[in-house]
């Protein structure tokens, strides 16, 4: 597609439910990034793949938090037994390749505003 | 682990005002250097990079920015600012080697007054 695309849009949630976000990055990126965006925060890097392999899980807030990408496109972050303290912007950027120089601008999506009530 | 500080977090302007937003960052390493840009209610949009070489880049809409390597910094300018300048301003810097995500500054909120 023309940019990277992230469903849904908003996300409105109870405390303990799971939540899934999915990203489309932009065809051909092989690198893609998922960032979350909060208001004491700011924006935090949380996970990046290269093809289907994320060598850096750390940036992860805790445990209830992973993220999975298939045959080198679309990831999904997913979100267990949500607390209130997850409710933020997750977003999704990718790259056409992760290493240095130009190649590697990241684009970003729209974001998955998530509301855990 | 790099960090980011943008110095300014609210700043307030009339329009064909100079503009400068401050950015210094924290690592020795070879960095490739970013500001972004985020209108009320669009998503983060590039307005300019440092790769290497000539350390004044030009970006969109008239902003400029250099690198100053011995003051770790990457000041954003505009000469004349307008009223469509109203954004959020963040400053985001690429390490060469470890984690490769950016790293972003807290962000300046940039309201200009017509």
């Amino acid at each position: 597609g023309a940019g990277v695309s992230q469903s849904p849009s908003n996300k409105v949630t109870e405390k303990g439910k799971d939540v899934e976000l999915r990203c489309d990055p932009i065809s051909g990126h092989t690198a893609l990034y998922w960032y979350r965006q909060s208001l004491g925060q700011g924006l935090e890097f949380l996970i990046y793949f290269q093809g289907n392999s994320a060598p850096d899980k750390s940036g992860l807030p805790s445990d209830r938090f992973s993220a999975e990408r298939t045959g080198g496109s679309v990831s999904t972050l997913t979100i267990q037994r949500t607390q209130q303290e997850d409710s933020a912007v997750y977003l999704c950027a990718s790259s056409l390749t992760r290493d240095t120089g130009s190649l590697n601008e990241q684009f970003f999506g729209p974001g998955t505003r998530l509301t855990v009530l | 682990a790099q960090s980011v500080s943008q110095h300014n977090h609210h700043v307030i302007l009339s329009e064909a005002a100079s503009l400068e937003l401050g950015c210094n960052y924290s690592y020795g390493g070879t960095v490739n250097l970013f500001w972004y840009v985020q209108y009320p209610g669009q998503h983060l949009q590039l307005l300019l990079k440092y790769f290497s070489g000539d350390p004044l880049v030009k970006g969109i809409k008239g902003f400029e920015a250099e690198f100053i390597k011995s003051k770790f910094s990457f000041n954003l300018r505009k000469p004349s600012v307008q009223w469509s300048d109203t954004a959020e301003y963040f400053c985001a810097v690429k390490t060469g080697g470890g984690a490769d995500g950016l790293t972003f500054g807290k962000g300046t909120h940039l309201i200009i007054q017509p």
